[in-house]
């Protein structure tokens, strides 16, 4: 069966200070891969999908990136955290073929708080 | 108009009611449609896809009206497990983007 987990689940980070979240997803190949955020009182906002590897779509400017090293590795990242990075990290996966009507699943989350 | 829209509630109901919510989609030609559950500072999880003939699962039914551009969800017999936020959540295409999620309605199921 397929498996997603994501790292770390809490992180306390000052103001200025790098980020990165991984994600690794198991049991399937190829596999459709985003981050998501849900700030305090907010729906989920999509930020990166991927198709592939090396193929990055960021949905919102902001100073985040993400990347795909691997097929079923995706990492966000951020050289300088703002205040307003604060939230609850998602990444999720779906699958390529449309069969599943493109069904979504969630990892655990991250939850980041700037200071 | 936001794509999806929901009722954020809460919706304070006592065990063993009936409880119905709705959403609104912007996008007429959105073509797969889910209800997902959140529990508090959880991740969302597939409560049920929604299926253009309606579906039922257990004491969940989900129903999709095209011409009228909404879903709803009525949780039947509601049990103090059910408490927690329900997001509605749309595919805008048939595959290779992401979904759009609504801001979701919370449940709240006391005894």
């Amino acid at each position: 069966s397929q498996t997603i987990h994501q790292w770390p689940a809490t992180l306390v980070q000052p103001v200025g200070s790098p980020l990165s979240l991984e994600c690794t997803v198991e049991g399937t190949s190829n596999p459709n891969l985003y981050w998501y955020r849900q700030a305090a009182g907010r729906g989920l906002q999509l930020l990166f999908y991927s198709v592939g590897i090396g193929q990055i779509s960021s949905e919102v400017p902001q100073n985040l990136s993400a990347s795909r090293p691997q097929d079923r590795q995706f990492i966000l990242s951020s050289k300088k955290l703002l205040l307003s990075d604060s939230g609850f990290y998602l990444c999720a996966w779906s699958a390529q073929t449309s069969s599943s009507g493109n069904t979504i699943y969630f990892g655990e989350g991250s939850w980041l708080t700037v200071v | 108009r936001k794509e999806v829209e929901q009722d954020p509630g809460p919706f304070n109901v006592p065990e063993g009611a009936t409880v119905a919510f709705n959403c609104t989609y912007s996008n007429s030609a959105s073509q797969s449609f889910f209800w997902y559950r959140q529990d508090c500072r959880k991740e969302p999880k597939l409560l049920m896809s929604v299926y253009s003939s309606g579906n039922e699962d257990g004491r969940f039914t989900a129903q999709l009206n095209r011409a009228s551009q909404y879903i709803s969800l009525l949780i039947r017999d509601s049990k103090l497990s059910d408490s927690a936020t329900y997001l509605c959540v749309v595919n805008p295409i048939q595959a290779g983007t992401a979904l759009i999620f609504g801001k979701g309605t919370t449940l709240s199921v006391s005894s």
